[in-house]
């Protein structure tokens, strides 16, 4: 079974709205982390957001925000007031296990989601 | 602010060659890993190491070897290059023990294997 799942290969909003990608998790571990990182067209890798599993608060980055939904395993990002500079690749990884175990040292990513800003 | 060093931005190599693929990261990281990255699969783990010359396999190690010889370098080994390595490969690095502290990563390599 899939890890992380995104299930929107491709999504197109438009300027200043906002959006969200969606993510959904698989994991029987307690202690575990979220992260979203964006990828654009260059090719690096960017840090967005991170959410702990123990967190009570949904993270929020500017004009980054998780919807966290435990119970649901869901994690979605949600960007307001996009800009043309947000169109590009969007990975959601999660982290899992305590930090004592080797495991919890790896990233397992989703395939990620094209976000196109539309002017 | 961290940096994570590829090599190479771009690499065309032809099938049977030994390739390295070489990263260096200047923050002092534990961890380093290597990734590869193809369409509709997201980043997939090829190996990861958690301390000098100690390096641990991801999910897909195969046609793979890793060094890291220096805590700030790790290097991929491709030891006889296959049309089907042709991928961007992605490196990253991060601390052990601040588990809500990213992974950095480098800017990637393009690798062609004719």
């Amino acid at each position: 079974a899939q890890k992380i799942t995104q299930t929107q290969p491709g999504m197109f909003v438009q300027e200043k709205e906002a959006v969200t990608l969606d993510c959904t998790y698989d994991t029987s571990d307690q202690s575990y982390g979220l992260f979203w990182y964006k990828q654009p067209s260059s090719g690096e890798m960017i840090f967005l957001i991170y959410q702990g599993s123990y967190d009570e608060q949904n993270a929020t980055e500017g004009r980054y925000s998780l919807n966290f939904q435990k119970a649901r395993k869901s994690a979605n990002l949600v960007i307001s007031a996009s800009q043309l500079g947000d169109s590009a690749m969007y990975f959601c990884a999660m982290r899992e296990g305590p930090l004592s175990s080797g495991s919890a040292r790896q990233l397992t990513f989703g395939s990620g989601t094209q976000l196109t800003v539309l002017p | 602010d961290v940096k994570v060093t590829q090599s190479s931005r771009y690499l065309v190599k032809r099938t049977g060659e030994k390739v390295f693929l070489e990263c260096v990261q200047d923050m002092d990281h534990e961890n380093m890993f290597w990734y590869r990255q193809d369409p509709g699969l997201g980043l997939r783990l090829i190996y990861f190491s958690y301390d000098v010359k100690m390096k641990e396999k991801g999910d897909i190690p195969e046609g793979y070897s890793v060094s890291r010889e220096k805590k700030e370098r790790f290097s991929l080994i491709l030891e006889s290059a296959s049309t089907n390595q042709t991928s961007m490969y992605l490196c990253a690095s991060s601390f052990s023990d601040r588990s809500q502290q990213p992974q950095h990563f480098g800017d990637g390599t393009r690798l062609s294997i004719l």
